[in-house]
């Protein structure tokens, strides 16, 4: 079992649009975690932290919940410029190993 | 502006060579790591180092190594290149390891071995 999994996708998704991502988790100690966007053939970029609190920017909302070891991404308003892969990540090792999920595709369609 | 610059960006290798991906921030990041992007299997970590001579293997360390001389610089040696080693090579940067700490990347190293 992946230590990191999600959904590939793709999820194919006209412009307005809301989508939703999940993401779990399989170590309990898990300390931190985040969202990160990658483009095509580009390098990944912070897209957000994920707290226990959920936390909100702009049109992007992430929720952790750690009972369940469960992330998600949620974007609403879906616009053309959001088409990407989602990389949902982990932090474990007291925080110096990165797990990064394989990814989540995402085009969004005019 | 230079964040984490890695050199070369393209690199075709026969099997048995050696080579040295570079890799270079400017941010006074303590952190430094090292992954490779396969096709589906999303970012494995290589290498990583907390600072100045201290460096720690991550997922897949089979095959590389990896030196900290300083803050700066953090090199990723192919010893004897095999083409499973063919893959998309990012490095990057965290103002301090222990989570918490949003990565910086590099534009990554595309590498072939022939």
């Amino acid at each position: 079992r992946k230590e990191v999994e999600q959904d590939p996708g793709p999820f194919n998704v006209p412009e307005g649009a809301t989508v939703a991502f999940n993401c779990t988790y399989s170590n309990s100690a898990s300390q931190s975690f985040f969202w990160y966007r990658q483009d095509c053939r580009k390098e990944p970029k912070l897209l957000m932290s994920v707290y226990s609190s959920g936390n909100e920017d702009g049109r992007f909302t992430a929720q952790l919940n750690r009972a369940s070891q469960y992330i998600s991404l949620l974007i609403r308003d879906s616009k053309l410029s959001d088409s990407a892969t989602y990389l949902c990540v982990v932090n474990v090792g007291g925080g110096f190993k990165t797990i990064f999920g394989a990814g989540t595709r995402l085009f969004v369609k005019a | 502006n230079a964040g984490v610059t890695q050199t070369p960006k393209f690199q075709v290798l026969k099997t048995g060579q050696s080579m040295t991906l570079q890799c270079a921030q400017d941010m006074n990041h303590e952190y430094m790591s090292w992954y490779r992007q396969d096709p589906g299997m999303g970012l494995r970590l290589i290498h990583y180092s907390v600072g100045a001579g201290i460096t720690d293997q991550g997922e897949v360390p089979n095959g590389y190594n990896v030196s900290r001389s300083t803050t700066e610089d953090f090199p990723l040696r192919l010893l004897s290149a095999a083409p499973s080693q063919t893959s998309v090579y990012f490095c990057a940067s965290s103002l301090k390891g222990g989570g918490g700490q949003p990565q910086h990347f590099g534009d990554g190293t595309r590498l072939s071995i022939l």
